[in-house]
């Protein structure tokens, strides 16, 4: 069974053009998460979510908006791509906030998705 | 802005040898994972350290972090052609505890 899973696996498109990307857990996970991963494989988070709840939004723009329906969902719109939006989205799942409860926790991630922008 | 660094950026190596890659920064963080990546997935975590000194070995991969927890280490004993792929570390911290900073990664080549 697929712990975290994203769709599509890759998606290319043309600029200023509107996208989402799903992503679903079926791990039981409080939180979820969106990253980046540059031509450079820099990883970089864009959002976190708890109990559908934005805790995270590391200066994105306003043109990325993450809708959490459900603990188990946390899909990605993009409106009006541009080509520097060009990366590998990965989207990753964690039980509880480490810090909060004095424990850390373990991330997993799903298979990512590919956006190519035209 | 917390920042980590990770050195070397590449690294290419016979099989048998002996490696060590490092993650570095000036920040303090509750806890310090290392991931593998492979072409075309996402990260797969290896470890967590959480404690200062903390060393954790997985069959041949031995992790460290550092006393302040601001660093780590990578030591991989004998290196095999399955090692390959990207090595990244990351620091976690936060109100929440959810703000995982990731390094740029190593990227780790074992020849046969």
């Amino acid at each position: 069974d697929t712990a975290v899973s994203q769709t599509p696996k890759y998606l290319v498109t043309q600029m200023g053009n509107d996208k989402s990307i799903k992503c679903e857990q079926n791990l039981g996970h409080d939180t979820m998460y969106w990253y980046k991963q540059d031509s450079k494989k820099f990883l970089k988070i864009m959002f976190s979510y708890n109990n559908k709840e934005l805790i995270i939004n590391e200066t994105v723009p306003n043109r990325f908006s993450p809708k959490s329906p459900d603990k188990a969902h946390l899909n990605l719109h993009i409106n009006s791509l541009e080509l520097g939006d060009s990366a590998v989205y990965f989207c990753a799942s964690s039980h509880i906030p480490g810090q909060r409860w004095g424990v850390t926790d373990t991330q997993y991630f799903g298979p990512g998705t590919r956006l190519t922008v035209l | 802005t917390q920042l980590l660094e990770q050195s070397p950026q590449f690294l290419s190596i016979q099989e048998g040898e002996n490696l060590t890659v490092y993650c570095n920064s000036s920040s303090v963080f509750s806890s310090l994972q290392w991931y593998r990546q492979e072409p075309g997935e996402g990260p797969v975590l290896l470890v967590t350290v959480v404690t200062g000194g903390e060393v954790k070995k997985l069959k041949r991969l031995t992790f460290q972090f550092g006393d302040a927890r601001k660093d780590s280490s990578l030591h991989i004993t004998a290196a095999q052609p399955g090692d390959t792929g990207l090595y990244l570390c990351a620091g976690e911290s936060g109100n929440y505890g959810q703000n995982f900073v990731f390094g740029p990664g190593t990227r780790l080549s074992v020849l046969p």
